[in-house]
């Protein structure tokens, strides 16, 4: 049973536009929550991570917001840009900040320029 | 400085060959894990190490599957007699602190076709 959920295969976006990407999980336990980026060929790339004490972190132009209540997260891409386009993973640490993470199924976001 | 390199980059195989995938961590990375990356799929973790203690093998699997880091830089995940659904990317990721194993940096990773 996945613990970590992407329920969005896809996302097109015009540039300019915000780009939302969700990600749903099971385990209210979790306490620590990052999104990765991956260009093809490429391995994943650190993007951004929120801790369960906030509701959300900022960087540049990209925020994560944590709703704990409902287990969901979400990433903003605010302009979004071509560059932007590739597949974004949302992760959790299996046991805090220790030890392997759990990976979502990804979302492949485009960005029309 | 330099990033976290695999080897080979691709790797074609007939089925029931062992094969050997090799993983280079950032100097100094006290953690590494390797994880499976099935066509449309997240990574899925296989193992950890922590140094050159093994300390989770739980992703692995089948015991066909084998993983070392002897001295705990260098690592290498081993197949023996590999299967079609072997078929995937094997990444591997290091990071410096061992208690803080989420920050973790990705190699290339390897492609690997069982045909």
């Amino acid at each position: 049973d996945q613990q970590v959920k992407q329920n969005s295969p896809s996302l097109s976006v015009q540039e300019g536009r915000i780009s939302i990407l969700n990600c749903d999980y099971t385990n209210s336990m979790f306490d620590y929550f990052l999104w990765y980026k991956k260009y093809p060929a490429e391995g994943p790339t650190f993007l951004i991570s929120i801790s369960s004490i906030k509701d959300k972190n900022e960087d540049g132009r990209f925020t994560v917001f944590l709703n704990k209540s409902a287990k969901h997260l979400s990433l903003h891409i605010v302009p979004s840009q071509p560059g932007d386009s590739a597949v974004y993973f949302c992760a959790v640490p299996l046991r805090g900040s220790q030890g392997n993470l759990i990976f979502g199924k990804g979302t492949k976001l485009s960005v029309k320029p | 400085g330099a990033g976290v390199s695999q080897s080979p980059r691709y790797k074609v195989a007939k089925r029931g060959q062992d094969v050997a995938l090799r993983c280079d961590p950032i100097s100094g990375h006290v953690s590494l894990f390797w994880y499976q990356q099935a066509l449309g799929q997240g990574p899925e973790f296989l193992t950890y190490f922590q140094n050159e203690a093994q300390l989770d093998k739980s992703g692995l699997p089948s015991d066909r599957f084998f993983a070392e880091r002897p001295e705990g830089s260098v690592s290498t995940l081993k197949i023996q007699r590999t299967q079609q659904e072997d078929s995937a990317v094997y990444l591997c990721a290091s990071s410096l602190r061992w208690d803080a194993a989420y920050e973790q940096y990705f190699g290339p990773g390897t492609r690997l076709t069982v045909t």
